[in-house]
């Protein structure tokens, strides 16, 4: 299993371009998550999926916007990027069994806005 | 509601010493307790959790936590620190009622062991 991946790595935007961000999980999990993570901040969820085909918000939405066509793809997309979303993005995945599942963690996509 | 809180930004620590990363918590009802680590440019990773039950909880590479209602808190520890221990931790909660699903993370904590 590759477990979760993400896509790409890391991107350089200039202010006002847009992107998608690709997560993927093998793991046939239900719930999937899009963090982001700045210095001093922790882990901020931007929206968050409990199934195929729903969305909802998070703590910082606002700028983002995503989609879940497939159970084990989530894809966050910044229409009009500015430097304030420039962070490094963490995608995860959990099973719907509990509150007690734990989260399954990609390993990060790098984003500089210019 | 439920929140959690890391008091240390940073913990500095000697190889071989024990280490302990502190983290509160305050929910409404009955918590599930996570600590993930995140190695640099990787994402984190799994440590331990409390569901119920025991206390003491263990975990991974040798850590474990201890879970203290009174205190509302959910200390990680190892009895001896090593070099490559040496990550962000991350303290996470879960409010059992209110049906979300949805864990709040603290703000982390780097610990770092020196040689």
């Amino acid at each position: 299993n590759a477990g979760v991946t993400q896509t790409p790595k890391f991107r350089v935007l200039k202010t006002g371009q847009s992107m998608t961000l690709l997560c993927a999980q093998d793991m046939n999990h239900e719930y999937m998550y899009w963090y982001r993570q700045d210095p001093g901040m922790g882990l901020r969820l931007i929206h968050y999926s409990v199934g195929e085909g729903t969305t909802a918000k998070g703590e910082v939405p606002d700028g983002y916007n995503v989609s879940r066509l497939k159970k084990q793809n989530f894809l966050l997309g910044l229409e009009s990027a500015a430097p304030s979303q420039t962070s490094v993005y963490f995608c995860a995945s959990s099973t719907n069994r509990g509150l007690y599942e734990t989260q399954y963690f990609g390993p990060g996509t790098r984003l500089l806005v210019l | 509601a439920q929140s959690v809180a890391q008091p240390e930004d940073q913990v500095n620590v000697a190889e071989g010493n024990p280490l302990t990363v502190k983290c509160t918590y305050s929910v409404s009802g009955n918590p599930y307790l996570f600590w993930y680590v995140q190695y640099p440019n990787r994402g984190l990773q799994f440590l331990l959790k409390y569901i119920t039950g025991d206390n003491l909880v263990k975990g991974s590479y040798g850590f474990e936590a201890e879970f203290n209602k009174s205190q509302t808190s959910f200390h990680l520890k190892k009895p001896s620190a090593l070099v490559s221990d040496s990550a962000l931790y991350f303290c996470a909660v879960r409010d059992n009622t209110g049906g979300s699903y949805i864990p709040t993370f603290g703000r982390g904590t780097s610990l770092i062991v020196h040689p």
